[in-house]
């Protein structure tokens, strides 16, 4: 099975907002509500921020929220600040039972 | 405090088989889903495999299945993966994974490791 599709690259200056979008199929961003976002910065092991599409871990800042309509899920981070600058995949369940990363995107904080 | 230690990695020819191993401490091992998530250095990540804490649930991703082999020891609070046949495509960091609930599908990476490098060169 293909990976999500993700933008390679986003970017905004502080404060502003971005949304990074991730293209599935009607096997699973389409099927299901387990889609989860990861953070991850150079060198480090990702982090969840995000859950059940909609649902941010405890610690994990206000300022993201995620979406879902159809086939695709999206990621909104609000009032950008310079410690969000990473790369960020999505990932969700598939109907095969598997779980399926998108290619992850990589966010520039101008 | 949830601590995931992998170990194993390393270079191996194409063909040959290494297994991965990850100690888990700071948590009840057996009340959670077990993953194995793996990331060229420099690339995406791509989810590999995962089982459950008890119930037998055990999935793998396609290009993995009848090669690879994952399994636990709650006793040793130890997952595994047996790697066979691996190729050079198979080179990668392999992260050990701790979801955040006990069976799925609602399956999440809660808690990573620092990951173990396996190298198939060409």
């Amino acid at each position: 099975q293909s990976a999500l599709t993700q933008p390679a690259s986003v970017s905004g200056s502080p404060g502003q907002s971005i949304t990074i979008s991730c293209t599935g199929t009607s096997s699973d961003i389409g099927a299901y509500t387990y889609v989860s976002w990861y953070q991850q910065h150079p060198g480090k092991a990702p982090k969840l921020i995000m859950f059940d599409v909609t649902t941010r871990p405890s610690g994990v800042s206000s300022r993201f929220s995620g979406s879902r309509s159809g086939t695709t899920a999206s990621l909104t981070i609000s009032g950008l600040q310079a410690e969000d600058e990473a790369v960020y995949y999505c990932n969700s369940y598939t109907r095969q039972g598997t779980l399926i990363f998108g290619g992850g995107t990589k966010l520039t904080v101008l | 405090e949830v601590q995931l230690v992998e170990s194993g990695g390393g270079v191996v020819h194409p063909g040959g088989s290494l297994r991965l191993s990850c100690a888990a401490s700071g948590f009840t091992f057996d009340d959670y889903v077990m993953h194995w998530v793996r990331q060229v250095p420099g690339k995406g990540l791509e989810w590999v495999s995962l089982i459950a804490g008890v119930g037998g649930v055990i999935s793998y991703e396609d290009s993995v299945k009848g090669r690879f082999t994952i399994s636990r020891d709650n006793s040793k609070t130890t997952l595994y993966l047996q790697m066979n046949s691996l190729r050079p495509e198979d080179s990668a960091l392999y992260y050990c994974v701790r979801d955040k609930y006990s069976y799925g599908p609602r399956y999440y990476f809660d808690h990573w490791g620092q990951g173990t490098l396996v190298t198939v060169p060409s």
